[in-house]
Parts: structure tokens; C-alpha cells; sequence
């Protein structure tokens, strides 16, 4: 079946600490995107990328890093510069930037 | 800068009737603008997507619309269900790009 996987699904962290958080698509997806939730707020872009080996700056992108080497692959790493990283991370593709997004199941960082 | 609003409160309602969930957003109007589904712990699942151009869109019990004069999108189920029960997030294009920026979202309980 088609779709997008994250992993892992929950995720604990000491301050201090990186954490690399995984997406994997298997739509042919060209654009993908992750986004970040908090408890009563919508869903905040941190990075995107359009393309392999291309990607752009969300709303709030300080504290975290991504790489697109693969199409199917947009790894997010959430480093120790991010002040407040425990929150719901959602990754999701889409055919281009004006379609419709196809979002994976969630990870969930504590941070400890 | 574009503002996007949906009502914070939940929205209870009796299994059979119509819910009928509320997106403003506060400037211009945008190219298209998107409907999802959100249980919790899960990712948001996309329902609709209208264009600026189309006044209503159907899709068996869902039916949107897009008023760009009143600068609002109504989403509406019909003969609900207790299985209707999750946070609707409506998207849309803001700042300039294409990638859509969602709202807080709407919770709806369809009570048996």
C-alpha cells in the first residue's frame, strides 16, 4: 500500500540532545513538507522541499534541520538549539505544491 | 498578513442532523482552499479541496462551499454520525506561497 511512515512514534529526549525523526513515501511524491502541532493549535510548517535536494524554510524552522538526498526520504532532526522541541511532528508529501497532502501517522518527542 | 479562523468551540450536535463548520480567513481570497479530518494521535486526513473559482463541492455526505465576498468556506456533513466525531482543519494558501497554512481547527461530537 501506498503512503507515508514515520518513525519512531513516540520519542523521548534529555535536554541537550539531537534527535532525527524519520519520513518515508512511496507515493512518487515530489514536494514534502513537515509541520509541527501543539495542544490547541494548528498545524505550524517547519520545512518543506519541493524537490530532491532542494528544500526552503518554513515559519519555524530555528532549531531544526532537514535533508532530501532521496525522494522518498525527508529526514527532520530536531537539535538542542530548539528551545521547546516536545510536540506532535507531522510529515506529509503531496505531487506538487498545490495538492492535496498526505500526511503520516505522527511522531510524538518528550522532551525529559 | 492572511489570518484563517475557525470557531475554538466544539461543535455538539444529534446523530441525523447537519454540522455545519466555519472557516474565515481575513484578506485575500486564496487559489484554493482545503478541508481535513483529524482524530487524535493521528495524522489529518484530507476530505475536499475548492478553488477559488467554484462555488460548491459535494462529495456523498460532505458538501463545501466558498463565498470569496464573505471571505468564508462553510463545510457541512449531513445526516452525521458518533463516527463524524474528530477536529476538522481547513487550509489554505497564505503569505505569498502555495503550501497551505491550516487553522486551528473545529472539533465536532455527533452525540447517538
Amino acid at each position: 500500500d501506498g503512503g507515508i511512515t514515520q518513525s519512531p512514534k513516540y520519542l523521548f529526549r534529555k535536554e541537550g540532545q539531537n534527535v532525527t525523526l524519520s519520513c518515508e513515501q512511496n507515493l512518487n511524491h515530489d514536494a514534502m513538507y513537515w509541520y509541527r502541532q501543539d495542544p490547541g493549535q494548528g498545524l505550524r510548517l517547519i520545512y518543506y522541499s519541493q524537490i530532491v535536494n532542494d528544500f526552503q524554510k518554513g515559519d519555524i524552522a530555528e532549531g531544526y534541520s532537514v535533508s532530501r538526498e532521496k525522494k522518498e526520504s525527508f529526514p527532520l532532526t530536531v537539535t538542542s538549539a530548539q528551545k521547546n522541541p516536545t510536540a506532535f511532528y507531522l510529515c506529509a508529501s503531496s505531487i506538487d505544491l498545490t495538492g492535496e497532502l498526505f500526511f503520516g501517522e505522527g511522531s510524538r518527542l518528550t522532551v525529559l | 498578513s492572511q489570518k484563517i479562523e475557525q470557531n475554538s468551540e466544539a461543535l455538539n450536535i444529534q446523530e441525523g442532523k447537519t454540522a455545519t463548520l466555519t472557516c474565515n480567513y481575513t484578506n485575500y481570497s486564496p487559489a484554493y482552499l482545503q478541508w481535513y479530518r483529524q482524530d487524535p494521535g493521528r495524522g489529518p486526513v484530507f476530505l475536499l479541496l475548492i478553488r477559488e473559482n467554484e462555488k460548491e463541492k459535494r462529495k456523498e455526505r460532505l458538501k463545501v462551499t466558498f463565498d470569496t465576498t464573505l471571505k468564508q468556506s462553510l463545510f457541512h456533513i449531513t445526516a452525521s454520525q458518533p463516527a463524524d466525531s474528530a477536529t476538522y482543519l481547513c487550509a489554505l494558501p497564505t503569505g505569498g506561497s502555495y503550501i497551505p497554512t491550516f487553522g486551528r481547527g473545529t472539533s465536532l461530537i455527533v452525540h447517538p
